[in-house]
């Protein structure tokens, strides 16, 4: 298994701001994601942290919103720019290792914009 | 596309009563079924999985079995307890264009125990 700690655990923060969310994995894994889950409301992936390259988006995120990196097998970062009060959010790195086994997840970011 | 469809919560119940969390999906190929389960202020942790039908995953007094007939993987407790008030996410996964893979999660079933 892999342990995943994310921080910040949260963070209020102001309209236009951006806040960087840091990911790292106890040991190399070969996908790393990113979620964002909504108040009451279940995952929604946001991209895929590709090492050594540019990210994969999913349909509805765009890279200038939120920039991902992923220097190496065991850390990752999320941006999230320019934020709005619709920003607000829980936000989730996922790690996975070979196939067919689970994804673990770390423990999220509550992010607050006033 | 994939999708997971489970039952919608809240859903709330007494202390040792028997728990039932329905589940069903859809999806081309074999995925593999998972139920995921965040206690509040919480990430996602596993709480069991199945790789292949009639798999029964168990963990925790829970259980789910790969039911591909049925295309469900409802979750069962036989007498929940307080510290199971969490919300429950049931998941599917299949390859992602021959890497790594696709997970897709249900909306998410709240669960609440009353002492």
């Amino acid at each position: 298994s892999a342990v995943i700690s994310q921080k910040p655990s949260r963070d209020i923060c102001q309209r236009g701001t951006s806040l960087t969310i840091q990911c790292q994995v106890d040991s190399q894994v070969t996908m790393m994601f990113w979620y964002r889950q909504q108040p009451g409301q279940s995952l929604t992936l946001i991209a895929t942290a590709n090492q050594g390259s540019e990210a994969t988006y999913e349909s509805g995120f765009v890279i200038d919103k939120f920039p991902i990196s992923r220097p190496n097998l065991t850390f990752s970062t999320l941006t999230v720019s320019n934020m709005s009060p619709e920003d607000s959010s829980i936000y989730l790195c996922s790690a996975e290792g070979q196939r067919y086994t689970e994804a673990f997840f770390g423990q999220g970011t509550r992010l607050t914009v006033v | 596309g994939n999708s997971v469809t489970q039952m919608e919560g809240p859903v709330t119940l007494s202390e040792e009563a028997f728990l039932t969390i329905n589940c069903t999906y859809t999806a081309t190929g074999y995925p593999s079924l998972f139920w995921y389960v965040q206690y509040p202020g919480e990430g996602l942790q596993l709480l069991l999985k199945a790789t292949k039908a009639d798999d029964k995953g168990s963990n925790k007094g829970f259980e789910a079995t790969y039911r591909k007939e049925t295309t469900s993987f409802h979750l069962e407790k036989g007498s929940v307890q307080v510290s199971d008030s969490a919300v429950y996410f049931c998941a599917l996964s299949d390859l992602r264009d021959n890497y790594g893979q696709n997970f897709v999660f249900g909306p998410g079933t709240r669960l609440s125990v009353l002492p």
